[in-house]
């Protein structure tokens, strides 16, 4: 497997535009996270997908940004209108669940190799 | 709540010395513990992990980190540094799905 990919790998865009980052995970993953990753507050996760099923976006900043898994080989984190403040690396990883319970465990997250945002 | 904290936001060191990042986890579940690096302009990679059994978990690139359940720590160690360590390193955690990371240290190696 190529790995979890990420595109595009930058983006400069102007304040106020739409910016769509893509993911494609592992195949057979069935957990994927996007993260947030800048100088001032580390790495943030945003939100994560079991199964495309959206179960925790508490993390997104705000109703500018929405994310979607329209199946399980594709995701979209989506900010629209983009603001220099949302300059940052955003990262996709994905895992496979294993154990019971539901439990995340017996595995590891795999990480691409980030979008760098830049909002002018 | 859930959550990771690295007590050291940078270490230096010189090369061949030993090393330790601090870690302490915080939660209401058992957790699966995590080491992940960060070379620069690069992705996260993982180090190690700690899901159950021996407490003593051997990674990748001669890191190696102890899981002490008494202290809520997972202190990442290596008794000797090369130049190529200089990272960031994270620390994580999983309760129930969610994968929560500390603030990083950032290792610096020296000659």
């Amino acid at each position: 497997d190529a790995g979890v990919i990420q595109s595009p790998r930058h983006e400069v865009t102007e304040m106020g535009q739409e910016v769509t980052l893509r993911c494609k995970p592992i195949s057979g993953h069935d957990y994927l996270f996007w993260y947030r990753q800048t100088m001032m507050r580390g790495l943030e996760l945003l939100i994560y997908f079991n199964n495309n099923v959206p179960i925790d976006d508490s993390g997104m900043p705000e109703d500018r940004f929405s994310a979607k898994m329209p199946n399980a080989s594709f995701s979209t984190l989506k900010i629209q209108p983009s603001e220099p403040r949302d300059s940052a690396v955003y990262f996709c990883a994905s895992s496979l669940a294993r154990g019971t319970g539901g439990r995340f465990g017996n595995t590891e997250a795999f990480f691409g190799q980030g979008t760098r945002l830049t909002v002018v | 709540a859930q959550s990771v904290t690295q007590l050291d936001s940078q270490v230096p060191v010189f090369e061949e010395a030993p090393v330790e990042l601090r870690c302490n986890y915080s939660s209401s579940v058992s957790v699966y513990l995590f080491w992940y690096v960060q070379y620069p302009n690069q992705g996260l990679q993982l180090l190690l992990k700690y899901l159950s059994g021996s407490t003593l978990v051997k990674g990748i690139n001669g890191f190696e980190a102890e899981f002490n359940k008494s202290q809520t720590s997972f202190h990442l160690r290596k008794p000797s540094v090369h130049i190529s360590d200089t990272a960031e390193y994270f620390c994580a955690s999983t309760g129930f799905q969610k994968l929560v990371f500390g603030t990083g240290t950032r290792l610096l190696v020296s000659p």
